[in-house]
């Protein structure tokens, strides 16, 4: 069955710091792969996804997200983290080619929290 | 565009009682989702449709749980009766085609 793991529950980092959230998946074919983040009282808003071609993608606030099928990875690295960038990572990935009938599961998360 | 609108944001219940959660979806989009997020969790999709019929129900527990989603736009979950375990925020989302899924700020519902 397809998985998420996400193997830090939490990661504490400095202002200014570098950052990176480890996922790997389980999934037979090509996954589509996402990374959402969550504040407090929020939904979760899309940071950026991968889908097909280049294995470094670009997101949003400055993150990115390389995809290793090798590794079956997709982590999600920052180089200076700001503040507000405290809040749930979550990695995500979509199944199956047919729109209509493919799952979007979700890995159990991460939670970030930075050190002024 | 508007993005996925839920309501209430809160809710506050007793174990037993129902309640029921409202989403309606960003304009054009198909495919809508139900999530569970308990406390500490990942989402876990409780149903999924493709405009007004069912894709997946799986993880839904059908004895308590229940949604529809009339003319393949806005969509109701409903919980009765309600248990301890069903405090969680539950998530809306919707998507068309390849896109990915946009969420709305989801319901907290506390049971007592």
């Amino acid at each position: 069955a397809q998985s998420v793991t996400q193997p830090d529950i939490h990661i504490t980092v400095s202002e200014g710091a570098s950052l990176e959230l480890r996922c790997n998946y389980s999934y037979g074919a090509t996954p589509y792969l996402f990374w959402y983040v969550q504040s407090p009282g929020q939904g979760l808003q899309l940071l950026l996804k991968y889908f097909s071609g280049d294995t470094l993608v670009q997101g949003i606030k400055g993150f990115e997200a390389e995809f290793k099928r090798s590794q079956s990875s997709f982590n999600l690295r920052k180089p200076s983290v700001h503040w507000s960038d405290a809040a749930e990572y979550f990695c995500a990935v979509k199944t199956g080619m047919k729109t209509s009938y493919d799952k979007v599961i979700f890995g159990p998360g991460t939670s970030l929290s930075v050190i002024p | 565009e508007a993005g996925v609108a839920q309501s209430p944001r809160y809710k506050i219940i007793e174990k037993r009682q129902s309640v029921a959660f409202w989403c309606n979806p960003i304009s054009g989009h198909a495919t809508l989702y139900w999530y569970q997020q308990i406390l500490g969790q990942g989402p876990k999709l409780l149903i999924q449709f493709q405009n007004n019929g069912v894709v997946d129900d799986s993880q839904l527990p059908k004895d308590r749980f229940s949604a529809e989603r009339l003319k393949g736009v806005d969509s109701t979950l409903k919980i009765q009766p309600a248990k301890l375990e069903d405090s969680a925020v539950y998530l809306c989302a919707s998507s068309f085609g390849y896109s990915p899924l946009h969420f709305g700020n989801g319901t907290r519902l506390t049971v007592t």
